[in-house]
């Protein structure tokens, strides 16, 4: 069955520190890795997406890694800011010939105190 | 780029009444999608587009629910008649095909959230 958990549920950090997200997934045939940021009352946003052949990926202060043969991605936020809070989500995409799937994870919901 | 625009935003209802939301994807878009996230976790896919046709609705509870793409742009999805489980915030994302190409990103709308009393 085509999983994505996403760990931790939730997490309170203070301004200015790092953290960490963590995804793991059971998919076949994967095809991409994909972090959204989703806002309260908004609809997901990407932050990125890696490919089979692709280990790390930055934007701005978030670098996503992914290890395709331990099937787990992590999402590190640098030097985190009010701005983001908020639910992370982790989709897995997978693809048979011409038809796809995305297996969303639950999301992470991260609360930034200043 | 205009984003993908739905309506309404919010929608108070009770059980066993109906409801229509609509969606009006980005520009040139060929799929769209319907997805329905509960409070606490992450979206669902209800239903998948390719043009006017449908790719994916295996997820579709089809007794009540509804939609359609008639004319391969703006979409609308119905439910009829409401269950309290219904009450969620439906999504509608769109992309530019759909293939095994990391390039296909969804972008979606800021959904529209249905409290079913």
């Amino acid at each position: 069955k085509n999983q994505v958990e996403q760990s931790p549920q939730s997490l309170i950090i203070l301004e200015g520190k790092n953290c960490t997200l963590q995804c793991n997934y059971t998919v076949s045939p994967f095809s991409n890795l994909r972090w959204y940021k989703q806002d309260t009352g908004r609809g997901p946003v990407s932050l990125t997406i890696m490919t089979f052949s692709e280990n790390t990926k930055s934007n701005g202060r978030y670098t996503a890694t992914l290890d395709a043969d331990t099937k787990q991605s992590s999402l590190h936020i640098t030097a985190s800011q009010l701005s983001d809070s908020a639910s992370y989500i982790c989709v897995v995409s997978a693809v048979s010939g011409n038809t796809g799937k995305l297996i969303f994870g639950q999301g992470t919901t991260l609360q930034v105190k200043p | 780029e205009a984003g993908v625009a739905q309506s309404p935003r919010y929608k108070i209802i009770e059980k066993r009444q109906s409801v229509a939301f609509w969606c009006n994807p980005i520009s040139g878009h060929a799929t769209l999608y319907w997805y329905q996230q509960i409070l606490g976790q992450g979206p669902k896919l209800l239903i998948q587009f390719q043009n006017n046709g449908v790719v994916d609705d295996s997820q579709l509870p089809k007794d009540r629910f509804s939609a359609e793409r008639l004319k391969g742009v703006d979409s609308t999805l119905k439910i009829q008649p409401a269950k309290l489980e219904d009450s969620a915030v439906y999504l509608c994302a769109s992309s530019l095909v759909w293939g095994d190409s990391g390039a296909n990103v969804l972008t979606f709308g800021a959904g529209s959230r249905l409290t079913v009393l």
